[in-house]
């Protein structure tokens, strides 16, 4: 199955500050999601990147897939205490389902 | 439009009985996917379903079940629960209209819904 990793573990920044986290791929990726998650709750879609080297932004988040499709960056600009939460990486699998990193907890200190 | 809607939110249960949690879809997608969330292994995929077929399984044992109805909302049933099988239930919705191939995209954003916290005691 296709692993993925994610990188930090966890983070904690302070107000204002930018961050990345990483998410990187044992194999090709053909679908890269990102995705928060709010402790115990569902996940909110962010982004879905498919061809290599796509960048898309979403207010002060912005999502890049290298060209060889095997690592994602997920940068935030200006973090807000809004932004904190578990940010998950998936790749698609089967065709039409996600495998999913360990998550990476971000907390945002004022 | 609706989001995902799961029911019910929290649930207690105790070992050996059964559960069945909902899951009602995005008006108009069809794809209803099934995932599980533990502290230690993370999200877990189960079963997807697709015009109230199961088109593939993950790696879980046949205690766990699905089926999806012809409005695509679809449910998920756990027999004989175990206290390993305390977890978060999260099932998502996509509007992949055909099916996927193996090692292409999923087609589309997958919407999830806020999850059932099942514990078992």
């Amino acid at each position: 199955s296709q692993e993925l990793e994610q990188s930090p573990q966890s983070l904690i920044v302070q107000e204002g500050k930018n961050l990345t986290i990483n998410c990187t791929s044992s194999k090709t990726l053909y679908g890269l999601y990102w995705y928060k998650q709010k402790y115990g709750e569902g996940l909110i879609f962010l982004m879905m990147l498919q061809k290599g080297g796509e960048e898309k932004s979403h207010e002060k988040i912005t999502a890049k897939l290298d060209e060889k499709k095997q690592q994602s960056s997920l940068h935030i600009t200006a973090s807000q205490p809004s932004h904190a939460g578990i940010y998950l990486c998936g790749a698609d699998i089967y065709g039409y389902a996600l495998n999913f990193g360990k998550g990476t907890s971000l907390l945002v200190t004022p | 439009k609706a989001g995902v809607t799961q029911t019910p939110r929290y649930l207690i249960k105790t070992r050996g009985q059964q559960v069945t949690l909902s899951c009602s879809p995005i008006s108009g997608h069809r794809s209803v996917s099934w995932y599980q969330q533990t502290p230690g292994q993370g999200l877990q995929f189960l079963f997807e379903y697709f015009s109230e077929t199961q088109r593939n399984k993950g790696n879980f044992p046949g205690r766990f079940s699905g089926r999806q109805f012809s409005n695509s909302r679809s449910e998920m049933n756990v027999s004989t629960l175990e206290l390993g099988d305390s977890a978060l239930y999260l099932c998502a919705s996509s509007s992949l209209t055909s099916g996927g191939t193996s090692g292409g995209p999923v087609g589309d954003e997958q919407y999830f819904g806020p999850g059932t916290r099942l514990t078992v005691t």
